[in-house]
């Protein structure tokens, strides 16, 4: 079993519709929760970032995590066509643990 | 302009020829990263540096090799490239972990 998992979709919605986007993950000692989105044919750039539980809001963006369920999301209302790219989870312990454990990401299509 | 930038983009190599990848940034960020990406498996650290001269392996380190003899510089080996290695390869780079992680554009490997 992989440690972060992350329906890969692909999802896709029209413009202005919400858009939920989950991850699991099984290990508890994870503390830091982050978001990428990923256009095509580019490096991953980082979108949210929260550290242990609670929601965060940017935007139109808002991530949450539940610790005690070991599920994060990320909702992003309004949608809009430029939000297509692939979405990727991305996670790690405390600690000074520099290593971050991905899931295999969610690709999203907004249709205008 | 703050960036990582990588050398090649595109490559085409056959089995056992050695080569190397270049990952560059311009920020004086300490910690640096290598990362492949597979459909399905979302990203995967290979090696990380936390400054010159350290470097520690990451979750799929075998067949490669990195060094940090510069803090701006993060070049990434294959010694003997197999087919199982073609993949999308990313560096990455950023002052210390919670921090915004930039991401280079990526380098396409093909091994034949």
């Amino acid at each position: 079993q992989k440690e972060v998992e992350q329906d890969p979709g692909p999802l896709s919605v029209p413009e202005g519709a919400i858009v939920s986007l989950n991850c699991t993950y099984s290990n508890s000692a994870f503390q830091y929760f982050m978001w990428y989105r990923q256009y095509s044919r580019k490096g991953p750039e980082l979108l949210m970032y929260t550290y242990s539980s609670g929601n965060k809001e940017d935007g139109r963006f808002t991530a949450q995590v539940d610790k005690s369920s070991k599920y994060i999301s990320l909702f992003i209302r309004d949608s809009q066509p430029s939000d297509s790219a692939t979405y990727l989870c991305a996670m790690s312990a405390e600690g000074g643990d520099y290593k971050l454990s991905f899931g295999a990401g969610t690709t999203v299509t907004v249709r205008a | 302009e703050a960036q990582v930038t990588q050398n090649p983009r595109y490559l085409i190599t056959v089995t056992g020829k050695k080569l190397t990848v270049t990952c560059s940034q311009n920020m004086n960020h300490e910690y640096m990263s290598w990362y492949r990406q597979d459909p399905g498996l979302g990203l995967r650290q290979i090696y990380y540096s936390m400054n010159v001269e350290v470097t520690d392996k990451g979750d799929v380190p075998e067949g490669y090799k990195v060094s940090r003899k510069e803090k701006r510089n993060f070049p990434l080996i294959l010694e003997s490239p197999s087919p199982n290695q073609t993949s999308l390869y990313f560096c990455a780079s950023s002052p210390r972990i919670g921090d915004t992680q930039y991401f280079g554009p990526g380098t396409r490997l093909t091994v034949l």
